[in-house]
């Protein structure tokens, strides 16, 4: 699976959209973008998922770039409840017969979202 | 419909003791996936299993062992417990739907002290 790179910590407003990069530049044509992220003490929560095309639902955006090397999560308006540990994570598309659910975790970009 | 659930919530064991810890998984979900999560090494994968049978494990130790029920519940087992097992120990589970992509939900963990 590729490795990702992102930023240790971030902050935003309260109210503001929230944008997460994310650098996945060795990623493989087959390979999955997915966010997932943890509030303090919780067990991590999916978020959401892209191969190449934009995604939305009903708690994020995820852009993916033409070139698939990076990507940006995105919380339209954040509030004081997004505040969490944001991980993105890759892993090759998989049927449940070929392979495990197994998630490599990084080290995730902390966000703060202020008052 | 009801989320992951893993008892207890909160352990205290001793050195050398072994602990048992379990995970519902949500209703029609048969993978159930197992992650340790420490301060220093964040959350790392343990092992995966589906339809009793373990698909994948991390990089631990023999003391770490799991099984799964033919109903999907899993427990796993930590045998001669050592200061360093004491993490936040987190189930997840996944429905095999047979497509590409999948995501995990995760319980709210057990929070395990090693005094």
């Amino acid at each position: 699976d590729a490795k990702t790179t992102q930023p240790t910590s971030m902050d935003c407003a309260e109210g503001r959209a929230a944008n997460l990069p994310c650098n996945h530049s060795t990623i493989s044509g087959n390979e999955y973008v997915y966010w997932y992220r943890q509030i303090h003490s919780q067990g991590p929560q999916y978020i959401i998922h892209g191969l190449k095309n934009n995604e939305t639902n009903e708690m994020a955006s995820l852009i993916i770039t033409e070139d698939r090397k990076s990507s940006t999560l995105i919380l339209p308006h954040a509030t004081l409840r997004d505040t969490a540990v944001y991980y993105c994570i890759v892993r090759v598309g998989v049927t449940w017969m070929d392979s495990s659910y197994k998630l490599i975790f990084g080290s995730g970009t902390r966000l703060l979202v202020r008052p | 419909k009801a989320g992951v659930t893993q008892t207890p919530r909160y352990l205290i064991k001793t050195r050398g003791q072994q602990v048992t810890l379990s995970c519902s998984p949500i209703s029609g979900h048969r993978s159930v996936s197992w992650y340790q999560q420490t301060p220093g090494q964040g959350l790392q994968f343990l092992f995966e299993y589906f339809s009793e049978t373990q698909r994948n494990k991390g990089n631990f130790p023999g003391r770490f062992s799991g099984r799964q029920f033919s109903n999907s519940r899993s427990e796993m087992n930590v045998s001669t417990l050592e200061l360093g097992d004491s993490a936040l120990y987190l189930c997840a589970s996944s429905r095999s739907s047979g497509q590409a992509t999948y995501e995990q939900y995760f319980g709210p963990g057990t929070r395990l002290t090693v005094t």
